[in-house]
């Protein structure tokens, strides 16, 4: 059975720029969520995907955005990078109707 | 709304000793469930355990046990006879019933354990 992955494993990015994250779910996974970990915090909720669609939504603003694509797998995009977005990212799934999300290594996004 | 609510921030003990991680939560949800995830330096939240709200039951698992208390809202989570590798950030998040809606964990700010040997 194959785990989360995701990619990269570190960025740098100057501030006002654009990044693309990556993430493929575990086996048999049909729903990915992403939360940012800034840090000494715990990870806060950005979004959900089931079904290659956006099925909710945490208190983050509209330049973060995503997509999810048939195979499962999914994307999270942050348009005009601010300091503030570094952090680590991380991807997580799990089958839908079940509880248990399970996540990748994260991304390391530092924004200078 | 949703809380959860981990007052160690760190804690510090000689291997071999047991340790409590507390953990108290908020849900105005009937059916909920609640979750303990070990973060290793590596970065990668591991899975422990998953509770639902209909059952109290304590669980064992090796070294780690759990215990779920509604009546305080509180799901603790001890390591007897700890070990240098138990040395991670852990991390108590609840999840309101997804039928409803997104299937949204909400964390504590994690409790830093350091196990000396």
């Amino acid at each position: 059975e194959t785990g989360v992955t995701q990619s990269p494993t570190h960025l740098i990015k100057t501030r006002g720029q654009q990044v693309t994250l990556r993430c493929s779910s575990q086996s048999g996974h049909n729903t990915v969520s992403w939360y940012q970990q800034a840090l000494g915090q715990g990870p806060q909720f950005i979004f959900q995907y089931y079904r290659e669609e956006e099925n909710g939504r945490g208190n983050f603003p509209p330049r973060f955005s995503g997509l999810q694509f048939p195979n499962y797998s999914s994307e999270l995009n942050v348009n005009a990078l601010e300091l503030d977005d570094s952090a680590l990212d991380l991807c997580a799934s799990s089958l839908a109707g079940v509880e248990t999300q399970y996540f990748g290594p994260g991304t390391r996004l530092l924004v200078l | 709304a949703q809380k959860v609510t981990q007052a160690q921030t760190e804690i510090s003990v000689v291997e071999k000793e047991d340790v409590t991680l507390d953990c108290v939560y908020e849900t105005r949800d009937t059916t909920y469930y609640l979750f303990w995830y070990k973060q290793p330096p590596s970065g990668e939240l591991v899975f422990l355990i998953r509770r639902n709200s209909f059952d109290e039951q304590n669980e064992i698992s090796g070294r780690y046990s759990w215990n779920f208390q509604k009546s305080t809202s509180s799901f603790n989570f001890t390591i007897t006879a700890s070990q240098v590798v138990d040395s991670a950030v852990y991390f108590c998040a609840l999840s309101e019933d997804p039928i409803q809606g997104a299937q949204k964990l909400v964390f504590g700010q994690g409790t830093r354990l350091t196990i000396n040997p």
